[in-house]
């Protein structure tokens, strides 16, 4: 089965302790994104990348840190300078970069829900 | 500048009645427009998709969604509720002008009464 896979389901962080939330797409997609979602507010995009070794910041990237090694895998992040981190974070890739006029439809991940101690 | 506009937050029907929920968008370019659904703790599942291919777009789970460029919107709808169709639902945008971005409504939440 292709897809998205995020783990953990639930993450708990400490004060002044960085996580690293997980995900992992088996779809040959090129382009793959990490948001934010907090209660009755639509998506916040953090992060995206369109290729490997290639990252850009989105509209809420301080405090989040990532990486893109390998292209299945986009993991992020969430260090001790981001003071609000309590949220359900999502992961997404879609099967080109947007701007190339490729296909832009988006494909989530079943999220991880981050709180704090 | 894009934007995405949802009319209502929340929105309650009655099992077997008729599904509206409303969805204005404002762009300076003819914009994809997309609806996902999101089950508590859950990922976002795509519904349906608007490319300009045709205006009244139909989607899974019985759902369809009508573009109208006369009135910027792309509401979804549905004629009969069912239970599971209890969610939240997103009406999102994306330009196509250079950029990578999708721009996210806030989202309806949809409550189904037995």
């Amino acid at each position: 089965d292709g897809g998205i896979t995020q783990s953990p389901k639930y993450l708990f962080r400490k004060e002044g302790q960085n996580v690293t939330l997980s995900c992992e797409q088996n779809l040959n997609h090129d382009a793959m994104y990490w948001y934010r979602q907090d209660p009755g507010q639509g998506l916040r995009l953090i992060y995206y990348s369109q290729i490997v070794n290639d990252f850009q910041k989105g509209d809420i990237a301080e405090g989040y840190s990532v990486s893109r090694e390998k292209k299945e895998s986009f993991p992020l992040t969430v260090t001790s300078a981001q003071k609000n981190p309590t949220a359900f974070y999502l992961c997404a890739s879609s099967p080109n970069p947007p701007n190339l006029g490729g296909q832009e439809t988006q494909y989530f991940g079943p999220g991880t829900r981050l709180l704090v101690l | 500048a894009q934007s995405v506009t949802q009319l209502d937050s929340h929105v309650s029907v009655s099992e077997g009645t008729p599904v509206l929920l409303r969805c204005n968008y404002s762009s300076s370019y003819s914009p994809s427009l997309f609806w996902y659904v999101q089950h508590p703790n859950k990922g976002l599942q795509l519904l349906l998709k608007y490319t300009s291919a045709a205006t009244l777009v139909k989607g899974i789970n019985g759902f369809e969604a009508e573009f109208k460029k006369s009135e910027t919107s792309f509401h979804l709808t549905k004629p009969s509720a069912h239970m599971s169709d209890a969610a939240e639902y997103f009406c999102v945008a994306y330009s196509g002008a250079g950029s990578y971005q999708l721009t996210f409504g806030k989202g309806t939440k949809l409550s189904v009464i037995p």
